[in-house]
Parts: C-alpha cells; structure tokens; sequence
C-alpha cells in the first residue's frame, strides 16, 4: 500500500499570500497518477488536480499541481476568502486508492 | 450528478445499504466508487464496481463484509455493508470513476450505535 505524508498539517496564511502544500508518498507513483482534492465543512471532496499537474474543469488558475516520483507539490498563488479548507492527496495507480491526512488551510 | 439516499442509524451488527443516483449520465460509462470518511479523518477508499462488465475490486479490510451492485435500468449504484461496528460510523460517499473522481455523491451518514 503506497503511504502518501502531507506536510504541513495546518497551514495559516492571510488572503492574498502564497499557498504551498507538500504531498510524499511511500513508493513512486507512477505516471503521475496523484490527484489533489478540496473540501469545505460539509462538504465533498471537491477535484482540483489530476495527473499531478493537470487542472479539473472549472478550477482556476491560482491553482497549480507539480512534482514527479515521490515528491509533489500543489501551489495556490494568491489565496482567496473560498481557499481556506482542507486539502489531500490522492494516489490512482496502485491498489488499494489511498489518501493523505490532508493540510488545513487556515485564515491567519 | 450523484444524488445519495439518506442518513442511517444502525445497531451493532446489523446491515446497511446506500444508493447513489447517477443523473446526466449513463451509469455503465464509468465505474462508481465508494469512499467513507470518519469524523475528522481523510477519505478511505472502500472499492469500486466496473462500468462495462460490474467487476467489483473490494479494501481488503472490508473483504467479506461490503457488496457493491449497480441497477442500469434506474442508473443507480448499491452499497451493502454488512456486520456493523462503531467503526464503521463514518460519511458514505459514492463517486464517479475508479481511479480519479471527479464528481461525487453528496455523502450519507451512517451511524453505528
């Protein structure tokens, strides 16, 4: 089973500020197959990230997926008053499908 | 759109089963998964049922005690899980596809006491 480590755990940052969420899995993920997801209180899981670096319909710009093997990264470049959520990874190349322990994206 | 049914209480073991209504598109196109979240925990992958041939690939852990069906004919996905727990408290969520899921269900909680 591939272990996939958010860091860090919260994060809290003002609106406007530079969002960086790390994601480290157990084992290459293979082609890249790491989705990033959203949720809100309430809420699903909302899709932002597929492919490590593609962006879901509809999901802005500010929003950006990077990395390759066992390190990967999602970016929001100028927070809004809507990004303060939980954020996890997600791994879809190995059985079982498993998920990070998510990051806390906090208004500071 | 996944519309799921609604919350559940259970007793220590007995059985409970979710639907989840696919509208917009024909269920067969695309497998359904079935995700559980527990109260301030990540989302846990339960399995998924195939779209074109209902093959199921089931969590190990949940082995013997979970079935995943479909009924095209209403476009609705079937979650049974059986020999309930205090464990097994947690927000149900179906979603569409078996490796990245890119609508879901809005969640069904079932609690187990």
């Amino acid at each position: 089973e591939i272990v996939l480590t958010q860091s860090p755990g919260t994060l809290s940052l003002s609106p406007g500020e530079r969002a960086t969420l790390s994601c480290r899995a157990s084992q290459t993920v293979s082609s890249n197959y790491l989705a990033w997801y959203q949720q809100k209180p309430g809420q699903a899981p909302r899709l932002l990230v597929f492919g490590a670096s593609t962006r879901a319909t509809g999901i802005p710009d500010r929003f950006s997926g990077s990395g390759s093997g066992t390190d990967f990264t999602l970016t929001i470049s100028r927070l809004e008053p809507e990004d303060f959520a939980v954020y996890y990874c997600q791994q879809y190349i190995d059985s079982p499908r498993t998920f990070g322990q998510g990051t806390k994206v906090e208004i500071k | 759109q996944l519309v799921q049914s609604g919350a559940e209480v259970k007793m220590p073991g007995a059985s409970v089963t979710v639907s989840c209504q696919a509208s917009g598109y024909r269920i067969f196109t695309y497998g359904i998964s079935w995700l559980r979240q527990a109260p301030g925990q990540g989302p846990e992958w339960m399995g998924w049922i195939s779209a074109d041939n209902g093959q199921t690939h089931y969590a190990e852990k949940l082995q013997g005690r979970v079935t995943m069906t479909t009924d095209t004919s209403t476009n609705t996905a079937y979650m049974e899980l059986r020999s309930l727990t205090s464990d097994d408290t947690a927000v149900y969520y179906c979603a569409r596809k078996m490796g990245v899921y890119d609508y879901w269900g809005q969640g069904t909680l079932v609690t187990v006491s």
